[in-house]
């Protein structure tokens, strides 16, 4: 069956920092993949998606690219911020399902 | 606001009790989702409606009840509940049953049972 590995948080940096989420699939054929962001008290929020093979994602100065050879979809962010302080939930949505497998989410703490 | 808007946001129940969750969407999608988050697990899909049909029930325990009057609008019926039921519940909305879009989540009902 599908699935979605991500890495075991929480992953604490100071603002500024590089941040890496790792994001590792299986799954049939070519599926979507997508990054979820949950804030504090709140529901999930679509951060960024690539549909395709080499499509990079973006939003708020986040991105993944999809890697087919590696089946991976890294979330990468060049510095962050304290608000970025939030679980992320990597997602994949093989075709003909409409039922995407969701990661088991990342904590992602930033101090100032 | 998100464009799912669930209510109430926060519920207190005793075991008892019968109670209903509220989910209302103004996106216009045709696809609607229950999901159970609970600490320390990965997020369970609970019931799927297409359309304003019930397409997906993942071996939920029948004290929760779901009902889909119209596409905007989703429910779920609580009866005789346990404390681990207590949880976050999100509801989900998308375009399609096979969009690929991404879906547009409600900021959830907390609702813990005593």
């Amino acid at each position: 069956g599908n699935s979605v590995t991500q890495m075991e948080g929480p992953v604490t940096l100071s603002e500024e920092a590089f941040l890496t989420i790792n994001c590792t699939y299986t799954a049939t054929g070519y599926p979507s993949l997508f990054w979820y962001v949950q804030y504090p008290g709140e529901g999930l929020q679509l951060l960024l998606k690539a549909t395709k093979a080499d499509d990079k994602g973006s939003n708020k100065g986040f991105e993944a690219t999809y890697r087919k050879e590696t089946t991976s979809f890294h979330l990468e962010k060049g510095s962050v911020q304290v608000s970025d302080s939030a679980v992320y939930f990597c997602a994949s949505l093989s075709g003909g399902s409409y039922i995407p497998t969701f990661g088991r989410g990342t904590s992602l703490i930033v101090h100032p | 606001e998100t464009g799912v808007t669930q209510t109430p946001r926060h519920l207190v129940m005793g075991m008892t009790n019968k109670k209903s969750l509220k989910c209302e969407q103004h996106l216009g999608h045709n696809a609607m989702y229950w999901y159970k988050q609970s600490a320390k697990k990965p997020l369970e899909l609970m019931f799927v409606y297409s359309l304003e049909e019930r397409v997906e029930n993942n071996s939920v325990p029948s004290r929760f009840s779901p009902e889909c009057p119209n596409s905007s609008h989703l429910f779920l019926h609580l009866h005789t509940l346990q404390p681990e039921d207590s949880a976050l519940y999100l509801c989900a909305s998308s375009p399609g049953e096979y969009e690929r879009s991404g879906y547009t989540f409600g900021s959830g009902t907390r609702l813990t049972v005593v």
